[in-house]
């Protein structure tokens, strides 16, 4: 099975729509994040948790919202989905350890379409 | 700002050869050092990560980093068509306090075609 699953993998919604995107993970890390690449913009950050309870926004958090339900649970939220939104997303989670080098893993992504 | 420059390429290489890919960064506290592979419509997958000065190498993949010329390399020997791919190079920077914290700046990528 894999370390770090999305649902849904596909996703087409209209403008104005809310929308959910789940990530869950088995690592057994404490950190999770979200991004979103279009292409020519590379991975961007959206939101990341270092915590249950430590909640930040990343580059590009305007009209996305999230939700750290567990250890093991990122989700994220489209309020009212746009057509700029449509694009590439991933979570990705890291583990902290003393001398770590916070490497991330990412989860096989999910293809979100608003027409 | 912090920022993370790679040449998008597309870099073309001959089967058997040795792809060398470059990437620059603009922050000195920077920490730990990334290469990951991603396929097209794929999710990035991790090759290698290097923190100290020199080479470190795994296989056919190399990574060189130069923290005073704020420069990191990825070589690929006997490039093989299956590594075709776009690859990504992520920085783990440092916070103010100068502690190792987990969040990465990515590079746009380079496009790397091996053909046979």
């Amino acid at each position: 099975d894999a370390d770090v699953t999305q649902t849904p993998r596909n996703r087409i919604t209209k403008t104005g729509k809310r929308i959910m995107l789940e990530c869950s993970q088995t690592k057994g890390h404490d950190r999770m994040y979200w991004y979103r690449q279009d292409p020519g913009l590379g991975l961007r950050l959206i939101y990341y948790s270092f915590d249950v309870k430590d909640i930040n926004k990343g580059e590009i958090s305007d009209g996305y919202s999230v939700s750290r339900q567990a250890q093991a649970k990122f989700s994220l939220s489209l309020e009212s989905a746009i057509p700029n939104q449509t694009a590439l997303y991933f979570c990705a989670t890291s583990g902290a350890s003393s001398g770590s080098s916070y490497e991330q893993y990412f989860g096989p992504g999910t293809r979100l379409t608003v027409t | 700002q912090k920022e993370v420059e790679q040449n998008s390429g597309p870099l073309s290489v001959p089967e058997g050869a040795i792809a060398s890919l470059n990437c620059t960064y603009s922050d000195r506290g920077s920490q730990s050092f990334f290469w990951y592979r991603q396929y097209s419509g794929k999710s990035p997958e991790l090759i290698m990560f290097i923190y100290s000065n020199g080479d470190k190498e795994d296989g056919r993949f190399t990574a060189q980093l130069n923290k005073a010329s704020q420069y990191v390399s990825l070589l690929i020997r006997d490039s093989q068509p299956s590594d075709s791919a776009t690859y990504l190079c992520a920085v783990n920077s440092a916070n103010a306090g100068g502690t190792s914290y987990g969040k990465l700046t990515f590079g746009q990528g380079t496009i790397l075609t091996v053909h046979p």
